[in-house]
């Protein structure tokens, strides 16, 4: 298996420009969910999925949107990248969506830096 | 808003010694877990406490859980240079679901 994967590892984008990022496992998982890493702030939800077809909104999703076609994708998409989304994403999978007594596999994450 | 505070921010200790860290967290939980992240690295979940759980052990750590105090420790004992690392808790709500909230993390330094 090889778990949670994310592409690309680095990406530098200009305001105003869009782009996605993609996150994949092989798991079967139901679960996954993206994060933002910040400097002194912890990892904080944007948005996650219990299942195909089906996502919602986590802490701080302005700016982003997602969607769930597969069990095994579910790609971040900036719709028009600002500064203030420099930041490092994680992507994490569960097994089940209906039960918090599931560790989460995160994927190695994307650096994005928007100039 | 984070659901999670460790403390300490930072931790630098010598191999061998024991290393603690806490977490205090706002509202009601079903459980409690612990990640660690390696510089540059994703998250690995290290250890669950469910809510009727007191204390957890697993190979060098122990983790306990007091929800009276709606607080939570690390402890590593005999710790090595390879723990280096940030350790996160992370807490879900009463309502279900997979939804997590992380704290702010502990950095914690092992020297030789």
């Amino acid at each position: 298996n090889a778990g949670v994967t994310q592409t690309p590892k680095f990406q530098v984008l200009k305001t105003g420009q869009s782009m996605t990022l993609q996150c994949a496992q092989d798991m079967n998982h139901e679960y996954m969910s993206w994060y933002r890493q910040d400097p002194g702030m912890g990892l904080r939800l944007i948005h996650y999925s219990v299942g195909a077809g089906i996502t919602d909104q986590g802490e701080v999703p302005n700016g982003y949107n997602v969607s769930r076609s597969t069990t095994e994708d579910f790609p971040l998409r900036l719709l028009s990248a600002a500064p203030s989304q420099t930041s490092v994403y994680f992507c994490a999978s569960s097994r089940e969506s209906d039960s918090s007594y599931n560790e989460q596999f995160f994927g190695p994450g994307t650096r994005l830096t928007v100039l | 808003s984070q659901q999670g505070e460790e403390d300490p921010q930072a931790l630098s200790i010598q191999e061998g010694e024991n290393a603690t860290m806490n977490c205090s967290y706002k509202t009601s939980i079903n459980n409690l877990q612990w990640y660690r992240q390696n510089s540059g690295r994703g998250l690995v979940h290290l250890i669950l406490i469910r809510s009727n759980e007191r204390e957890k052990h697993s190979g060098r750590l122990r983790v306990t859980l007091d929800t009276s105090k709606k607080s939570s420790s690390l402890l590593i004992t005999a710790s090595r240079a390879a723990d280096t690392a940030s350790y996160f808790c992370a807490t879900d709500g009463r309502g279900g679901g997979n939804k997590l909230t992380f704290g702010t993390g502990t950095q914690l330094k092992v020297e030789l």
